[in-house]
Parts: C-alpha cells; structure tokens; sequence
C-alpha cells in the first residue's frame, strides 16, 4: 500500500465502548497529525507527532487518547465518547513539523467515518 | 486571530464556466497558502498552494489569487468539468508553528454537465 491508510473506514460504538483507531503511513515522513471533520465546519487539529514525540495537543478531551509508537504507525485510542464525537476522523502526515521551517505538504489518509451511538 | 474564512459555502457551476472560491484571513503571519481538494469517501489532497511573495500562481486550470493587503486569497477554476465536483478547503499557516494548518469551512463544488 501507498499512502496514509486508516482503518477501520466506518466505526459505529456505544458510550461506553473502547475502539482504537489506526493509521499507517508508508511515506517516509517524520510527522504525523489526528484531524476530526465535521459537516460545515473547517478541520479541527486535535494532535500532533514529530519523531514520534507528541508536540501539539489542542485542547482535546481526555477520552481520545493517542499513541504513536513510531514514525509510521499513529493510533486513537477511543473510551466513553459523546454523540457529539461523531465525525469523520482524518490522519494526515508530512515530512517534518519543524518551526522555523516552510510547511510542509500533509497527505491524508481517507478517514474513519465515526458514529457514536 | 488565526481563523479563516471561506466562502460561498456551495457553488454550483456549468461545465466550461469558472468556478471561484474566495478565503479572508486576520493573522498577516500567514506566509503559506494551500488548497486542499476532497473527493466523497476520500481525504483531503493539496491542489495548489501560494507563498505571499507573488500575485498569482497558476497550475493547468487552477489558478490562486492573492491579495496582501487585502488579506484575501482566491481559488479559480477554469474550464470547470464534471470530475471537479468535490469539497475544496482553503488553508492557512506561518512558519513559526511548522506545518500547523488553519482550514476555512470548506467549499462544496458541483460542475453539472
């Protein structure tokens, strides 16, 4: 495979399941980035990896928890989410995530359409 | 103030005709201007993107617009088809904070044929 991959593509829990999200990506690239994407509403950042070391977390509630075990690989980790919490869960990679430096292309993966039930 | 604004929020276009997005930003840290091209079931992929050293840049039928002092930069899509039916995004980011990106609401584009 080439690209970000994310699985699974649709996701349906309850609020009190626990699901993990994955994504995978085969770039080459140092940093990887969770998106949340709901209708009519611009891309929402929520974390951030560079060299597997987490450096952006805006402001995201404790029950999405990520995990980036390597450069490749990125999970999130899902526990007593909300209906509100139903979106399309977007990962995305680029090169580096480097201040000081022209920003870098970020590739995306095809998302994890989630619904809370 | 880091957001973007985007607008219309739809725009529907017949095939051959020119399709324009436009984005407003408050923060003139801005230095990187991307757009990003959604398709259904698929995620966001960069189309074109501009730096604020220059105008204009243009990529086959895409083409961005750009106004400093206006703080306001433009999608143009010329020869609009069919297959550019898609959600386009506007983007913003400095290179203070690395690759961090700010979206716009997004654009939702049909090209009837």
């Amino acid at each position: 495979e080439t690209g970000v991959t994310q699985t699974p593509r649709h996701l349906v829990m309850g609020m009190t399941n626990k699901k993990s999200l994955k994504c995978e990506q085969h770039l080459g690239h140092n940093a990887m980035y969770w998106y949340k994407q709901s209708a009519k509403k611009p891309l929402e950042l929520m974390f951030v990896y560079n060299f597997k070391e987490q450096t952006e977390n805006n402001s995201v509630p404790s029950r999405f928890s990520p995990e980036c075990p390597n450069s490749s690989h990125l999970f999130l980790h899902l526990h007593t989410l909300q209906p509100e919490d139903s979106a399309l869960y977007l990962c995305a990679s680029s090169q580096d995530q480097l201040a000081g430096y022209p920003t870098d292309t970020q590739y995306f993966g095809p998302g994890t359409r989630l619904t809370v039930l | 103030q880091q957001q973007v604004k985007q607008s219309p929020q739809s725009l529907i276009v017949q095939k051959g005709g020119i399709s324009i997005i436009n984005c407003a930003y408050e923060n003139t840290a801005f230095d990187y201007f991307p757009w990003y091209q959604q398709f259904p079931g698929k995620g966001p992929a960069l189309l074109i993107a501009i730096r604020p050293d220059v105008s204009e840049k243009k990529e086959g039928r895409f083409t961005i617009s750009f106004n400093k002092s206006a703080k306001q930069f433009s999608l143009h899509i010329m020869d609009s088809q069919p297959g550019d039916s898609a959600t386009y995004f506007c983007a913003a980011s400095m290179e203070t904070s690395g690759s961090r990106l700010t979206f716009g609401e997004g654009t939702q584009l049909t090209v009837n044929p």
